[in-house]
């Protein structure tokens, strides 16, 4: 079983949709998960960070945390061109806590005209 | 501007030879990380190391090695001994403690 398992799509909606992405994770102490986004042959780029159960909101972006149920998810509202990209999902605390971030396999999210 | 380099963007090496990829931060961060990203994996930790003259083994790090002599700077050698080197690799730093890491542009390493 992967320690933080993702859809790895392609996810495809139409642009100015809601795109949602899923993240399930393993460790039940786990501490703090993240959103990278990674467009085709560049790095990742952190896009949100959640530390506690519930909703939070950046612009388009919203993420939300279920620890009881150990999901993490994203919300794009508003889907534009520009946001097709591989999004990956991190999460802390794994494998013996720390700083060390476990990486999902991405989603890849195609918003189509 | 504050921000992590790496260098170089691409590198060819053959089979056989060391070779040692440069990361770079000026953003005062203690924490820094390497990390390989091979197509349709996720990305995999190397090492890390969390204070200068210190580091820790990751999850693959047979067949690297790196040093932390300076806050700033976290170079990853790749050695003879790795059997897959191919792969694009990225470096990235944190403040410390579990939270956000930011990620340098990366490298993508070809041995042929």
């Amino acid at each position: 079983q992967k320690e933080v398992e993702q859809n790895s799509g392609p996810l495809s909606v139409p642009e100015g949709a809601i795109a949602s992405l899923n993240c399930t994770y393993s460790d039940r102490g786990s501490q703090s998960f993240f959103w990278y986004r990674q467009y085709s042959g560049k790095s990742p780029e952190l896009i949100m960070s959640i530390y506690s159960n519930g909703d939070k909101e950046d612009g388009r972006f919203t993420a939300q945390l279920n620890k009881a149920s150990q999901y993490v998810s994203l919300l794009i509202r508003d889907s534009q061109p520009s946001d097709s990209a591989t999004y990956l999902c991190a999460v802390n605390g794994l494998t013996g806590g720390g700083n060390k971030l476990t990486f999902g396999t991405g989603t890849q999210l195609k918003v189509e005209l | 501007d504050g921000g992590i380099t790496q260098s170089p963007k691409y590198l060819f090496r053959k089979e056989g030879q060391n070779v040692t990829l440069s990361c770079e931060q000026n953003l005062n961060h203690d924490a820094m990380y390497w990390y390989r990203q091979d197509p349709g994996q996720g990305l995999r930790l190397i090492y890390y190391s969390q204070i200068v003259n210190d580091f820790q083994k990751g999850d693959i790090a047979e067949g690297y090695s790196v040093s932390r002599e300076k806050k700033e700077s976290f170079p990853l050698t790749v050695t003879s001994a790795q059997k897959n080197p191919t792969a694009f690799y990225l470096c990235a730093s944190s403040e410390g403690g579990p939270g956000e890491q930011y990620f340098g542009p990366g490298t993508r390493l070809t041995v042929t």
